[in-house]
């Protein structure tokens, strides 16, 4: 089945860790997400990649990294230096250009312990 | 500042009515339009999506109308049925640089009561 996968589905975060968040896809898809969903609100960009090895920052993208050194992988990694990164972060793709619609995957809740 | 703006952040309707959901925008900027759903703890799921070039697209119980000049669209789901219960987001695209992005509202918690 093709589809887009997150892991963990909750994750908890210690104080001054880094954690990172798992995103796959075997879409084919060259464009990938990630974003912050909080209570109420919509949906926030961190960062995003069109392509592989290269990657653009959102509109949050302070205290988080990522990296694209596959097509099908896009990591997000929440540093010790976000102050508040409990949220539910959700990964998505986007096929070839011409193609508006992004795919979700199922989400991780990120907890601060 | 909110460009794409739901002012409902939540509808009830009964099952078999119709349930229309509201998007304002502020960008004229903005060349395509996507609703999707989601369910609790789950990532949302694209429902249905419209161009500006168009005013109208069907698809099943799903119809979107756009229109262009009030910056306004919605989405109209007839019959309503329970499981249409979930939050309705709607997104803007825009390009920034060259890159596209989507621009997000936040929200509309429908509710469809048997």
């Amino acid at each position: 089945d093709g589809g887009i996968t997150q892991s963990p589905k909750y994750l908890f975060r210690k104080e001054g860790q880094n954690v990172t968040l798992s995103c796959e896809q075997n879409l084919n898809h060259d464009a990938m997400y990630w974003y912050r969903q909080d209570p109420g609100q919509g949906l926030r960009l961190i960062y995003y990649s069109q392509i592989v090895n290269d990657f653009q920052k959102g509109d949050i993208a302070e205290g988080y990294s990522v990296s694209r050194e596959k097509k099908e992988s896009f990591p997000l990694t929440v540093t010790s230096a976000h102050k508040n990164p409990t949220a539910f972060y959700l990964c998505a793709s986007k096929g070839t250009s011409g193609q508006e619609t992004q795919y979700f995957g199922p989400g991780t809740r990120l907890l601060v312990l | 500042d909110q460009q794409v703006k739901q002012n409902s952040p939540s509808l009830s309707v009964q099952e078999g009515r119709i349930s229309i959901l509201n998007c304002d925008y502020t960008n004229s900027m903005f060349d395509y339009f996507l609703w999707y759903k989601k369910y609790p703890a789950e990532g949302p799921t694209f429902l249905i999506s419209i161009s500006s070039i168009k005013d109208k697209n069907e698809d099943g119980r799903f119809t979107v109308f756009l229109n262009k000049s009030a910056k306004h669209l919605s989405l109209h789901i007839v019959p309503s049925q329970p499981g249409d219960s979930a939050v309705y987001f709607c997104a803007a695209k825009i390009y920034a640089g060259n890159n596209r992005k989507l621009i997000w509202g936040l929200g509309t918690s429908l509710a469809v009561n048997p």
